[in-house]
Order: C-alpha cells, then structure tokens, then sequence
C-alpha cells in the first residue's frame, strides 16, 4: 500500500523566504510527527498531531516554524523568515495510534537549503 | 537529550552475525525499547521492538536481560545490503516523540 509521502523531494530557497512543506500519511493513522535531520545526526523531533490537534510541540525551535493538520490528515509544515541553520532534511512520520508501542512509518524527507 | 548510549560505528563482514549493544541506565517501568535502521537518503524504518526478554521476528533479534539496563540488537548473516545507521530508542507508550541519539553505522564489508 501507499506508504508516508512528502513534497517537496528538495526545496531551495534564499534566507527569508517562507516555505511550506507537506506531508501525506498513511490512510488511517491518527498520529503524524515531525522531524528535522541535520548531516550525520538522529533525526530531531518537532511536533506531533494526533487528529487534528498539535499534542506535542516541544521541539519547535522557534516561533518561526508551525505545523498544521486541519482535516487529521494531511500535514504541512511552515517555516518563516527562513535562514540558513534550517537547512537540512525535514522527515514526516505517522502511526496507527501515538506511543513509542507504534511503529512510526517515515517518509522519503524533504531536503531544504536555504542560501 | 537521548536516553541511549550505542557504538558510534561498526564494522563487519558478509555472512558474520552483527551484535550491536544499546545502554539505556535509566530506562523507566513504561519506557519500550526500540531499534530503527536508515539508509542514506532515506527516512527511518522500523526493525524490532522488545520490552523484556527476547523477541525475534524475520530480520533481527532483540535481547533485553531482566534489568533491562541494556538491550542487543542481532543482525544474522548480514549482507552488504544491511550498510545503515541503527539507532536505539527507549520511550513510553504514554509520549509520541521518539529521542533518537547518534545512531551506530554498520559497515558491511565482502
């Protein structure tokens, strides 16, 4: 079956900008999450939905970025005022149900640069 | 901060067994513990998932001893295709996120 997709696959964009990045999960999970990976390290956690509600946003760095699910399905991620220590690839992931007793299924990631 | 402490990297070859060690001293009564594998340019996958003992399924093995202070992962017979970062997590059912560390880079050689 369809599996977790994102888009863009790669997005450049100059320091400034505003972005959007959209997450597709798979039918049916109520839980969808957010995570940032820089070069060489574990993905970081941004913040999870479970419906329609953010239940988790501890690791939004800033009030630059928000995340939306309006409908409890498709999700997207807004960066504002973007600069350059955002530059990295940004994973969706979604579950059945939250918990770490879920497995998580992760997207391809969209790569971001900001120049 | 990672509740988990595993090898930065690891090398081995074509058709050994692969044991790779995760420290989680200060795991908690509700905290599951779970192993993710990721290639390059790829988002994480799920392997295996354990809260005591051992459980098995058709890719690995996870074995928990009853502290459960640690946990092992076993790749048998691993293949070239098995070259990825493995990361441990420990989490609760009560909380979504999951805290990944560094992760552990298997090499696997011919």
């Amino acid at each position: 079956g369809a599996g977790v997709s994102q888009t863009p696959s790669n997005k450049v964009t100059e320091k400034g900008k505003y972005v959007e990045l959209r997450c597709d999960p798979i039918s049916g999970h109520t839980a969808l999450y957010w995570y940032r990976q820089s070069l060489g390290q574990g993905p970081e956690f941004l913040i999870y939905f479970q419906g329609t509600g953010a239940a988790d946003d501890s690791g939004l760095p800033n009030d630059r970025f928000f995340a939306v699910r309006p409908e409890g399905s498709v999700s997207t991620l807004k960066i504002q005022r973007t600069e350059r220590g955002d530059s990295a690839v940004y994973l969706c992931a979604s579950s059945l149900m939250p918990g770490n007793s879920y497995e998580q299924y992760f997207g391809p990631g969209t790569r971001l640069t900001v120049t | 901060l990672a509740k988990t402490t595993q090898p930065i990297s690891m090398d081995s070859y074509e058709g050994q067994e692969v044991n790779i060690t995760c420290s989680h001293n200060n795991i908690a009564t509700n905290d599951y513990i779970t192993w993710y594998q990721q290639f390059p340019s790829q988002g994480p996958r799920f392997i295996i998932q354990g809260y005591k003992t051992k459980v098995t399924n058709e890719v690995a093995s996870l074995f928990i001893p009853a502290d459960r202070k640690s946990s092992t992962l076993s790749l048998p017979r691993v293949s070239l295709s098995d070259t990825a970062v493995y990361y441990c997590l420990v989490g609760s059912s009560n909380t979504g996120k999951l805290i990944f560390g560094q992760g552990t880079t298997l090499q696997v050689k011919p």
